[in-house]
């Protein structure tokens, strides 16, 4: 079946810097896509979505870019911080028989350092 | 806010014990969904519903069911907890129909199979 990966499972970041978190993903027929944050001991929550019909998103320091050519997703973080330390998941949201349903990438963990 | 609460934080049973994981949500979505996270795999999809007593199969069911039985609540059930069931249980909530959103969740319930 199609599905949702990850490039890096693990990033490290200098606190200040930029952060990028790329995402492949494979069902052509996904219109919809999310990213999550998960800190530890948390469940996921939502930071920015983006839908098919955008290439680019932005929210407060945080913009996810869409590349449907090639099925690629990022999230870039502006001016990283130690509170940006977590995992991070994409989504697509992909229909099912009764409505939609979320899968889920691998996630990759970023770490901040200080 | 969206409120989605799962009963437990931590759960440790034995195997072969029957297990109830609980969860409700606040705001009148009609889709719910249990995940369980693994390290290194990610979130993956146990069962999910579009509406009341209406089930769908994830990408894991085996060894597990569900129910639901008002709006609001979803339960994951383990008919015979063994130790590869151990694991964190993630419950979401999505509003439902032709809504393409992103889903709510929990704050995760890890279950330790002894």
């Amino acid at each position: 079946g199609e599905s949702v990966g990850l490039h890096l499972p693990t990033l490290s970041v200098q606190e200040g810097d930029n952060s990028i978190i790329n995402c492949a993903y494979s069902n052509s027929a996904s219109d919809y896509f999310i990213w999550y944050k998960q800190e530890s001991g948390k469940g996921p929550q939502f930071i920015i979505d983006i839908r098919s019909n955008m290439d680019k998103r932005q929210g407060q320091r945080v913009t996810v870019l869409l590349n449907k050519t090639v099925k690629h997703l990022s999230l870039q973080i502006a001016a990283t911080q130690p509170g940006d330390s977590a995992v991070y998941f994409c989504a697509e949201n992909i229909k099912g028989a009764g409505s939609y349903q979320l899968t889920f990438g691998k996630g990759t963990k970023l770490s901040v350092i200080p | 806010d969206v409120k989605v609460t799962q009963s437990s934080r931590y759960l440790v049973k034995r195997t072969g014990e029957k297990v109830f994981l609980e969860c409700v949500q606040d705001m009148d979505h009609e889709n719910m969904f249990w995940y369980r996270q693994d390290p290194g795999l990610g979130l993956r999809l146990i069962y999910f519903s579009y509406d009341v007593k209406m089930k769908e199969k994830g990408d894991i069911p085996e060894g597990y069911s569900v129910s639901r039985e008002k709006k609001e609540r979803f339960s994951l059930i383990l008919e015979s907890a063994s130790t590869n069931q151990t694991s964190m249980y993630l419950c979401a909530s999505s509003p439902g129909g032709t809504m393409n959103t992103e889903a709510f969740f929990g704050q995760g319930t890890r279950l330790t199979v002894v």
